[in-house]
């Protein structure tokens, strides 16, 4: 069965703290994303990977970085967070391919106060 | 960049009944897929539906099918016999064939009433 899991569901950081948002495949996709939810904004997409070690930015990547030293790990970095970024998170992978749907994680809800 | 609309930020149905939900898009690339992910309220994203470009038939799985017009550059997620499980946001995203990345419309809240 597929699995895209995340390490918080829910997550509550104070201003200018250093966060780590970690997601785990068991598919051996090569494709990795990260998104942010918000309220009528839909899903937008902070990073992506296509490979291990390889990243791309996303639509709005301002404020995060990304880390990918195995393929089945990626990991979101908020250096500094600030309460803008109190958001959804979600995880998605995918195999390579028009065709492919991602697959994705349940979601962390971070509240940066 | 791909743009993604749904125009319904929310829709009423009653339980058995049919329900559309709208999306178009807008795109310069001649090959490209279109996906329907619904999210229940737990959070999770569910696939539902794909669609590619050149696919001469519209999709099909279950109760759900696509409703594609090429032309007018549209991909209306039917669902037939809404059931109270139905209730839950629906995204419409679509792929270019030169990326790998989706983009996302914004949802649309579907709420069926027994």
């Amino acid at each position: 069965d597929v699995k895209v899991t995340q390490s918080s569901r829910y997550l509550v950081k104070r201003t200018g703290e250093k966060v780590f948002l970690e997601c785990v495949q068991d598919m051996d996709h090569e494709n990795m994303f990260w998104y942010r939810q918000d309220p009528g904004l839909g899903l937008r997409l902070i990073y992506f990977s296509y490979d291990v070690k390889m990243k791309e930015k996303g639509d709005i990547p301002e404020g995060y970085s990304v880390s990918r030293e195995k393929k089945e790990r990626f990991s979101l970095i908020l250096e500094s967070a600030s309460t803008n970024q109190t958001s959804m998170y979600l995880c998605a992978s995918s195999s390579p391919g028009l065709e492919e749907t991602q697959y994705f994680g349940p979601g962390t809800r971070l509240l940066v106060l | 960049a791909q743009k993604i609309t749904q125009t319904q930020p929310g829709m009423f149905v009653q339980e058995k009944e049919a329900v559309t939900l709208d999306c178009t898009y807008d795109t310069s690339d001649q090959s490209y897929g279109l996906f329907w992910y619904k999210q229940p309220s737990s959070g999770e994203m569910i696939f539902l539906i794909y669609q590619g470009s050149y696919d001469e038939q519209n999709a099909t799985e279950g109760r759900y099918s696509l409703n594609f017009q090429k032309a007018r550059k549209s991909a209306n997620l039917v669902i037939s016999a809404s059931q109270l499980g139905d209730s839950a946001m629906y995204f419409c995203a679509m792929e270019a064939s030169n990326d790998y990345k989706l983009s996302f419309g914004a949802g649309t809240t579907v709420t069926v009433r027994a």
